[in-house]
């Protein structure tokens, strides 16, 4: 099983919906939880960090689910320009960042 | 201004002509490390370092080198390339702080093509 699983997408949806990826993640002993987005063949951003208690901000919000070991993205009132690839990023107990593969986002007019 | 610095961006080589892209970072980070992304298989991590003079193996090692003799500088080398190293290569580099959440700070990319 790897360490991070994404749904690879792509995920086609019209501006203004809501959007939400998961992130599946196998090491129990994880302590930092990312979301990184990456356009297309440009390097990866950090677009948030995922803490205990869930986080906003502006239109995304991202949940941490410890028991299930999962991580979330969520993404309201999509814009054209979310279309990106959006990458989770866990860090283990050694602190070595693992990636997901990414989910593919595409927002049409 | 805060950055990692990769070069070259784009480089066309021939098989087995040994070649080496540059990385550098301002950040006075601790850990640096070197990805490959091919397209379907996502970031692969090729060598890592948690401090100078400490390397250790990723995912995908083979057919690569690594030095850190410095703390800003984190080269890859190709000694002898081949046609399936042909991707886009990424270094980053996280100042490995609990603290600062080790936030991930990469290069521009370097696009390699073996042929």
């Amino acid at each position: 099983r790897k360490e991070v699983e994404q749904d690879p997408g792509p995920f086609n949806v019209p501006e203004g919906a809501t959007v939400a990826f998961n992130c599946t993640y196998s090491n129990s002993a994880s302590q930092s939880f990312f979301w990184y987005r990456q356009d297309c063949r440009k390097e990866p951003k950090l677009l948030m960090s995922v803490y205990s208690s869930g986080n906003e901000d502006g239109r995304f919000t991202a949940q941490l689910n410890r028991a299930s070991q999962y991580i979330s993205l969520l993404i309201r009132d999509s814009k054209l320009s979310d279309s990106a690839t959006y990458l989770c990023v866990v860090n283990g107990g050694s602190y070595i960042p693992t990636f997901g593969r990414g989910t593919s986002l595409i927002v049409h007019p | 201004e805060a950055q990692v610095t990769q070069n070259p961006r784009y480089l066309i080589t021939v098989t087995g002509k040994k070649l080496t892209v540059t990385c550098s970072q301002n950040m006075n980070h601790e850990y640096m490390s070197w990805y490959r992304q091919d397209p379907g298989l996502g970031l692969r991590q090729i060598y890592y370092s948690m401090n100078v003079e400490v390397t250790d193996k990723g995912d995908v090692p083979e057919g690569y080198k690594v030095s850190r003799k410095e703390k800003r500088n984190f080269p890859l080398i190709l000694e002898s390339p081949s046609p399936n190293q042909t991707s886009l290569y990424f270094c980053a580099s996280s100042p490995w702080d609990r603290a600062s959440g080790n936030t991930i700070y990469f290069g521009e990319g370097s696009w390699l093509t073996v042929v």
